[in-house]
């Protein structure tokens, strides 16, 4: 266990449906990240939130949206969906805004399948 | 976008061999850190190097960094069955951003 928990670890659903993908940090990291894996993309940097404000966004689309909440849990919103969206959703979360020189704890992510 | 490549893309060795891989990256950087993944799991950070250093030894991994090259390789030595994996590296970026980027990854195989 990592520390970082992501929830739920599968999920189907139907193209246009809206779904929403939950992290939980580990304890004591104020920085939440998320990642889409896909076998032709690779591994793809969304967004990240430091401490509740949105700190760099990288490849999200505009059907997705993130935020962290007060407790510093995060969730991501996935809406519109289409069949590429199906990937592995990773979180990670790490104590500071990443520049400090320290690893980045990934969850297990959510295997998203949209059929 | 990725970026960087790793190479090769795929690497299989027998157990009790040394496994090399390498990573290139386009712009200048804070950090370069190595993750490990087994099939469908999440990834696990294996050992981080900074801009300013060009060696450092972890257990069985070794990372070198060339920042006039843009480039890093690991090297795990006298691997074992369970060190089959994908293998990823990752940086972060100097100034402001600060997220990982990583590259395509390296897919290990050892076989026993």
């Amino acid at each position: 266990d990592s520390g970082v928990t992501q929830t739920p670890k599968h999920l189907i659903t139907a193209t246009g449906q809206r779904v929403t993908l939950r992290c939980s940090p580990r304890s004591g990291d104020l920085s939440v990240y998320w990642y889409q894996q896909s076998l032709d993309q690779g591994l793809q940097f969304l967004i990240q939130y430091y401490n509740g404000e949105e700190r760099a966004k990288g490849n999200i689309l505009e059907r997705f949206s993130a935020q962290q909440f007060p407790d510093l849990h995060s969730e991501l919103n996935l809406s519109s969906l289409e069949l590429g969206d199906s990937a592995l959703y990773f979180c990670a979360s790490s104590v500071d805004g990443g520049g400090g020189g320290l690893g980045y704890t990934f969850g297990s992510g959510t295997r998203l399948t949209v059929v | 976008s990725q970026q960087g490549e790793e190479d090769p893309q795929a690497l299989s060795i027998q157990e009790g061999e040394n496994a090399t891989m390498n990573c290139s990256y386009k712009t200048s950087i804070n950090n370069l850190q190595w993750y490990r993944q087994n099939s469908g799991r999440g990834l696990v950070h294996l050992i981080l190097i900074r801009s300013n250093e060009r060696e450092k030894h972890s257990g069985r991994l070794r990372v070198t960094l060339d920042t006039s090259k843009k480039s890093s390789s690991l090297l795990i030595t006298a691997s074992r069955a369970a060190d089959t994996a994908s293998y990823f590296c990752a940086t972060v970026a100097s100034g402001s951003a600060r997220q990982l980027t990583f590259g395509s990854g390296t897919q290990l195989t050892v076989l026993p």
